[in-house]
């Protein structure tokens, strides 16, 4: 079965400091990945996804950004925090070709102080 | 006008009754129509997706889309405390070969015991 992994669970970091939120996916190979932010009162936006490695497309620009150096590893950075990059931050994958919806990872939840 | 619309609630009713939730949407382009559940501080679980204009049943849950009024709904029978969530949909498009999914802001369900 495909599980995905996401860490941390929460934290909590300084305005300027930087970011590095990982996701993996286990059980399944070449998977659509995703970032997704979720802010309150403001729903799911989708940041980034990736359909290979090395492929990123951003959807919102930002102060953040996306690597996939393997398969099943997808990150999210940022050289310097800021404020408003506080959120729910969530990873998610689906496969190639047939959809069969997203599957979501626990998620990390971020506060900028 | 906002691609995916949701009454965020709260909706309140009480154990053993039926719950309608509901979402209206204006792009043409949604090929997919998803329904998740998300409990507090985590990530969303996919409960249901169809594709075609019609009903969808799982369990004590069924999806209804119609494309011609661009309106989805989920049904909850016999609903339980359990079923306490915020209920999200998502409908998704093609993006460069991954399947982008737009979300609404969701609706808090509470199901009083």
């Amino acid at each position: 079965s495909q599980t995905i992994h996401q860490w941390p669970a929460t934290l909590v970091q300084p305005v300027g400091s930087p970011l590095s939120l990982e996701c993996t996916v286990e059980g399944t190979s070449n998977p659509n990945l995703y970032w997704y932010r979720q802010a309150a009162g403001r729903g799911l936006q989708l940041l980034f996804y990736s359909v290979g490695i090395g492929q990123i497309s951003s959807e919102v620009p930002q102060n953040l950004s996306a690597s996939r150096p393997q398969d099943r590893q997808f990150i999210l950075s940022s050289k310097k925090l800021l404020l408003s990059d506080s959120g729910f931050y969530l990873c998610a994958w689906s496969r190639r070709g047939a959809f069969y919806g997203y599957t979501f990872g626990s998620g990390t939840r971020l506060t900028v102080v | 006008q906002k691609e995916v619309e949701q009454d965020p609630g709260p909706l309140s009713v009480p154990e053993g009754a039926i719950v309608s939730l509901n979402c209206t949407y204006s792009n043409s382009a949604f090929q997919y129509f998803m329904w998740y559940r998300q409990y507090s501080r985590k990530g969303p679980e996919l409960l249901m997706y169809t594709y075609s204009s019609g009903n969808k049943e799982d369990g004590r849950f069924t999806a209804q889309v119609d494309k011609s009024s661009k309106y989805i709904s989920l049904f909850i029978r016999d609903s339980q405390p359990s079923d306490s969530a915020t209920y999200l949909c998502a409908m998704s498009e093609r993006r460069g070969g991954a399947d982008g999914l737009t979300f609404g802001k969701g609706t808090h369900l509470i199901i009083q015991p």
